[in-house]
C-alpha cells in the first residue's frame, strides 16, 4: 500500500513560523490534505491541494510539488494554542485517504 | 447541524465479547470511512463505504464487519474482542471520496481487557 512521510516531532516558539514536511508514494496519488489533532480530539481538516502551488487560508499555507512528490504546511505566527499534531493525508485511487504518521508540534512561550 | 456522530464515547471490553460502534451522519454524504488511531500514530483505515449497500475493506479490517442499509448510518462490529483491538476509533464522512474534506466523528474510546 501507499505509505507517507513525515518528521515525528517539531518545536518552535510563540509567534515563529513553522514547516511541516511530507513526502509521499506518487502511484495512483491525486491530491494532498492537512489534518490538525488536539490531544484528546478528532482530526480537523486543514487544507487540500490537488495542484501544484500554494494554497493559503488565514495564517496555515498548505504547498504542493508533484515533481517532487513533496509537500508542506506552513504555519505564521505561531499561538499556543496551534500546539496539535498534524497530518497529512494522500489520496489515492481505489485507496480512499492514506494518512501519514503525524508530526507533534509544540509551541513554546 | 450535528455532523458526524459517534457513540459511545468510551467502553472497555472484556477479551472475546463483541460490540457495535455506532455512527451516524446528517449531511448526506455519500462516503462513510472507519479509521482507527493507535498511541502515537496515524489513521488505519478498517472499512468503508460509498453509499447505502455497498462496503469495501480497508488497511486494517480482519476482526471487525460493516454494514450500510442507509445514507446516514454506518456501524462498526468488534466479533470476538481482543486486546489488539484496543484504541481509538474515528468515524468520518465526505460527500465524494476524491480528495475532499473530511468530516469526523469525535471517536470512541475502546479498551479490550
Amino acid at each position: 500500500g501507499q505509505s507517507l512521510e513525515q518528521p515525528s516531532e517539531v518545536t518552535a516558539v510563540e509567534g515563529a513560523i513553522v514547516q511541516i514536511n511530507c513526502t509521499y508514494q506518487t502511484s495512483g496519488f491525486y491530491g494532498l490534505s492537512w489534518y490538525q489533532q488536539h490531544d484528546g480530539g478528532a482530526p480537523t481538516f486543514l487544507s487540500y491541494n490537488a495542484l501544484d502551488g500554494l494554497e493559503e487560508t488565514g495564517r496555515f499555507s498548505s504547498f504542493l510539488s508533484r515533481s517532487d512528490s513533496y509537500g508542506y504546511l506552513l504555519l505564521q505566527e505561531l499561538q499556543m494554542k496551534d500546539s496539535a499534531s498534524y497530518f497529512c493525508a494522500g489520496s489515492y485511487y481505489g485507496q480512499n485517504f492514506v494518512f501519514g504518521p503525524g508530526t507533534r508540534l509544540s509551541v513554546l512561550p | 447541524n450535528a455532523g458526524v456522530t459517534q457513540t459511545p464515547k468510551f467502553r472497555i471490553l472484556k477479551i472475546g465479547q463483541s460490540m457495535t460502534l455506532q455512527c451516524t451522519q446528517d449531511m448526506n454524504h455519500n462516503y462513510m470511512y472507519w479509521y482507527r488511531q493507535d498511541p502515537g500514530m496515524g489513521l488505519k483505515l478498517i472499512y468503508y463505504s460509498v453509499g447505502a449497500g455497498i462496503t469495501d475493506k480497508g488497511e486494517v479490517p480482519n476482526g471487525y464487519n460493516v454494514s450500510r442499509s442507509t445514507t446516514e448510518d454506518f456501524p462498526l462490529r468488534l466479533e470476538l474482542a481482543a486486546p489488539s483491538q484496543t484504541s481509538v476509533y474515528f468515524c468520518a464522512s465526505s460527500f465524494t471520496g476524491f480528495g475532499e474534506k473530511l468530516f469526523f466523528g469525535s471517536g470512541t474510546q475502546l479498551s479490550v481487557l
